[in-house]
């Protein structure tokens, strides 16, 4: 589980504020990942980085940003968020290209929004 | 479409039984299939995978799923539980993106196991 980190790993926060969340990944992959867990829901991919380019946005309000640096690091950038946002985001990365690009998750954000 | 199926949303096992949660997919082409574990307050842990080849496959902690192809299923076994297995179990199928360049993985609602002592 080290191979992929989360901070903060809790947070909770008002609809008017803005916060991020930061993910890092010690796995040397070149691709990763921003997903939501909600209770009683199947796990919902958010947006993918593939080699730092965003290559995927399932749809996802624009009060969420996410910012790619460079294939290590990936944020999400949080504003004028609603109750129904509360959930646990998880990062996760994976190396494209090889046979399996299996991905591995960080121990996630637990997000509150009053 | 393609999907995953876990058809139970919680399955209740004796310390020292077998267990089994069960999954079913639905793909075109050839599935990659995917189990992850999830113990509370923590993130998604890889367990175990089916590419291609031996359809039994060893994971960690002891688990080990079968692929049957005809049935379209990818059920997770343990021989002998212990009350730590207690967890939300998670199969998933790898899928290509739309864009390409990178594949997904879409998941089932998971199946939350707990192993009684």
């Amino acid at each position: 589980e080290t191979g992929v980190t989360q901070t903060p790993r809790h947070l909770v926060m008002g609809m008017t504020n803005k916060k991020s969340l930061k993910c890092e990944q010690h796995l040397g992959h070149n691709a990763m990942y921003w997903y939501k867990q909600s209770a009683k829901k199947p796990l919902e991919l958010m947006f993918v980085y593939n080699f730092k380019e965003q290559t995927e946005n399932n749809s996802v309000p624009s009060r969420f940003s996410p910012e790619c640096p460079n294939s290590s690091h990936l944020f999400l950038h949080l504003h004028t968020l609603q109750p129904e946002d509360s959930a646990l985001y998880l990062c996760a990365s994976s190396q494209i290209g090889l046979y399996t690009d299996t991905q591995y998750f960080g121990p996630g954000t637990r997000l509150t929004v009053l | 479409a393609q999907s995953v199926a876990q058809p139970e949303d919680q399955v209740n096992v004796a310390e020292g039984n077998p267990l089994t949660v069960k999954c079913t997919y639905s793909v075109s082409g050839n599935p990659y299939l995917f189990w992850y574990v999830q113990y509370p307050n923590r993130g998604l842990q890889f367990l175990l995978k089916y590419i291609t080849g031996d359809n039994l496959v060893k994971g960690s902690y002891g688990f080990e799923a079968e692929f049957n192809k005809s049935q379209t299923s990818f059920h997770l076994k343990k021989p002998s539980a212990l009350v730590s297995d207690s967890a939300l179990y998670f199969c998933a199928v790898r899928v290509p993106s739309k864009g390409g360049g990178y594949n997904k993985l879409i998941f089932g609602a998971g199946t939350r196991l707990a192993v009684h002592p």
